[in-house]
């Protein structure tokens, strides 16, 4: 069975850093693309990058190109997604997903539970 | 960016009900368009891609159509956990991009 699982919630203030996790298993991690889905509070899905894990290929959104960065660490089956400088309107649920193979990274069929990030000074 | 419209926004129907949401696109994307369902305080569920290809484990009763820049997805008798916020998306072209969302409310 297919599964992401998110590390937890995390309350920061504005220009602080923080790095977020999704651990796979029950597939092969380093065979499929592996990306990250914005919500803001009471808002829409928005499509933010994603990394494939072979080889740490990762293309962005250009919403999201340099806001934030896209890693993986296969040896442990894990994508992260990390800000170096939050702000207040980096507050949202953040989600990842696991790629559907043949659609170039752009569509998820597996997604993990969310992690909420709130930015408040 | 491609954008993708649904509507309608919002719908009020009823156990029971055959319900169509519509998604358009801004531009021609082939048959590459998911639907996802999402509940409160969850993370969104693939239901169908490829326009017409249900994910496995989704029931029957969901349906998906269109080509080009028209799509519907079709609840062919409406169940109480079938009450949910739907999103469309492309993933013809980069960058991907959803809809804005239809909320699916009890009448």
């Amino acid at each position: 069975e297919v599964q992401l699982v998110q590390s937890g919630a995390e309350v920061k203030k504005p220009g602080e850093s923080l790095k977020i996790s999704c651990k796979g298993s029950g597939y092969t991690f380093t065979s499929y693309w592996i990306g990250w889905v914005r919500q803001m509070p009471g808002k829409g899905l928005e499509w933010m990058g994603i990394i494939y894990p072979h080889d740490s290929d990762t293309t962005y959104s250009p919403s999201f190109q340099g806001q934030v960065t896209i890693s993986a660490d296969k040896s442990i089956s894990t994508a992260y997604l990390q800000w170096s400088s939050l702000k207040a309107s980096d507050t949202a649920m953040y989600y990842c997903a696991k790629a559907a193979p043949g659609t170039g990274g752009f569509f998820f069929d597996y997604w993990g539970q969310g992690t909420l990030v709130t930015v408040s000074s | 960016d491609i954008q993708m419209t649904q509507s309608p926004s919002s719908l009020s129907a009823s156990v029971g009900d055959r319900v169509t949401i519509t998604c358009r696109a801004s531009q021609g994307i082939s048959n590459s368009l998911a639907w996802f369902q999402q509940k409160p305080g969850k993370a969104p569920k693939s239901l169908i891609y490829a326009a017409s290809s249900l994910q496995s484990g989704v029931p029957s009763r969901f349906s998906g159509s269109g080509s080009g820049t028209d799509f519907t997805l079709t609840i062919s008798s409406l169940q109480p956990e079938d009450f949910a916020t739907y999103y469309c998306q492309q993933y013809n072209d980069y960058p991907p991009t959803f809809g804005q969302g239809t909320k699916l409310e009890i009448k």
